[in-house]
């Protein structure tokens, strides 16, 4: 069973501009969960997608937004960037909410 | 939200067995306790999950006493390859409005 994909791998934006992230969940589940990571702050949950409604949220600004597809496919997208949005973004996906989460290899994002 | 307490960093000679405790004096009736290994730049990968005494996969144990406010994940016999950050994190399996929350995590060092 192929693992948690996101694309791209690798991306370097200017402040100000925005971004949209990618991510396609293992076959077969429904719940996607995104993170930031920072060396300072750790592993953040940005929010959580179930059968393409939000259910959880965490404490980000309201820059940060998603969705989920139909084919439980999620994105994520930054407006107005900042120097500080400069992290690891990852994706996890389980087949139910609050199960145990299959993590992809994460998006890392640069903002000069 | 149940909070946990893990040491900052812990070191190991190859070949013998540690132990990762964590403290969740808060944890809630219906909350598990799930382990996750992560990498450098890479997505942190499901270790083990348990809910109460004793539970083994083929990677590790994870020991919760009779009043679950700590849980021990156990790695047999370390290499040089488990040298990675680990995270302890306590929620329901149905987490509706309370997401998973990583916590600083505890940095294994393996020394050959």
């Amino acid at each position: 069973k192929a693992g948690v994909t996101q694309t791209p791998r690798y991306l370097i934006k200017t402040r100000g501009q925005q971004v949209t992230l990618s991510c396609s969940p293992i076959s077969g589940h429904r719940s996607v969960s995104w993170y930031q990571q920072t060396p300072g702050q750790g592993l953040q949950f940005l929010f959580e997608y179930f059968s393409e409604t939000q259910r959880n949220k965490g404490n980000f600004p309201g820059r940060f937004s998603g969705r989920q597809f139909s084919n439980s496919r999620s994105e994520m997208n930054v407006s107005t960037l900042e120097l500080g949005d400069s992290a690891l973004y990852l994706c996890a996906s389980s087949s139910y909410q609050g199960g145990e989460q299959y993590f992809g290899p994460g998006t890392r994002l640069t903002v000069t | 939200l149940a909070k946990t307490t893990q040491p900052i960093s812990m070191d190991s000679y190859e070949g013998q067995e540690v132990n990762i405790t964590c403290s969740h004096n808060n944890i809630a009736t219906n909350d598990y306790i799930t382990w996750y290994q992560q990498f450098p730049s890479q997505g942190p990968r499901f270790i083990i999950q348990g809910y109460k005494t004793k539970v083994t996969n083929e990677v590790a144990s994870l020991f919760i006493p009779a009043d679950r406010k700590s849980s021990t994940l156990s790695l047999p016999r370390v290499s040089l390859s488990d040298t990675a950050v680990y995270y302890c994190l306590v929620g329901s399996r149905n987490s509706g409005n309370t997401p998973l929350v990583f916590g600083k995590g505890t940095r294994l060092s393996v020394i050959a």
